[in-house]
């Protein structure tokens, strides 16, 4: 069975500065691998997503993510944080032994101070 | 175009009522799926629509819970008997056909007092 870990809760980033947000993967085939995102009261907007293509993937919003099969992660980054991009962010996994079930992380809500 | 809409947007309901979420997919869209958030964690998989027939029902908590779609389209997602454990948000998302993006709603927020 797949499983998505998100290492910190909360992410804090002054505004103009790098984004990592942390996602661990574990999948016994390979697998899809998606960043939603979700603003408040808002429902999950997709970001990217990684289908076996490119490693490094580019999505909305000046977001990107890598792919590392041998640390099984697909972190998410942002070289510049804007004050729009304080949200709840979800790493998700569709593997191929359910290629309709999204396995989603609890999410990092990220905060951008002025 | 238009995306996901769920109706109602908040529901709340006392403990043991019946509740109907519906789920408006996007047009075209043959698979459907819903999901709950609950408090401070992420989306969990609760049953999957490819056209009117439900492919996979593995991720609904007990037999209170039951969901249809019969036309392919609108799907409606029934809580019997609910209880306070109920309360969450509950997603829905559709996708072309199996394995494509899944779009989200915005969801309904349940509240059962």
């Amino acid at each position: 069975a797949q499983s998505v870990t998100q290492l910190g809760s909360h992410v804090s980033v002054s505004e103009g500065a790098l984004v990592l947000l942390r996602c661990n993967y574990s999948s016994s085939v390979p697998p899809y691998l998606f960043w939603y995102v979700q603003y408040p009261n808002q429902g999950l907007q997709l970001l990217l997503k990684y289908t076996s293509a490119a490693t490094l993937v580019k999505g909305i919003n000046g977001f990107e993510a890598e792919f590392k099969k041998s640390e099984t992660s697909f972190h998410l980054t942002k070289p510049s944080a804007h004050m729009s991009d304080a949200a709840e962010y979800f790493c998700a996994v569709l593997s191929g032994g359910s290629n309709y079930k999204l396995t989603f992380g609890k999410g990092t809500l990220l905060t951008v101070n002025p | 175009g238009a995306g996901v809409s769920q109706t109602p947007s908040n529901k709340v309901t006392e403990k043991g009522k019946y509740v109907e979420l519906r789920c408006d997919p996007i047009s075209g869209h043959t698979a459907l799926y819903w999901y709950r958030q609950s408090l401070g964690q992420g989306p969990e998989f609760l049953i999957y629509f490819q056209g009117t027939g439900a492919a996979d029902d593995s991720g609904l908590p007990n037999d209170r819970f039951f969901a249809v779609r019969p036309e392919g389209s609108v799907s409606t997602l029934k809580i019997q008997r609910t209880e306070r454990g109920d309360s969450a948000v509950y997603l829905c998302a559709s996708s072309f056909g199996q394995g494509d993006t899944q779009y989200f709603g915005p969801g309904t927020r349940l509240t059962v007092l």
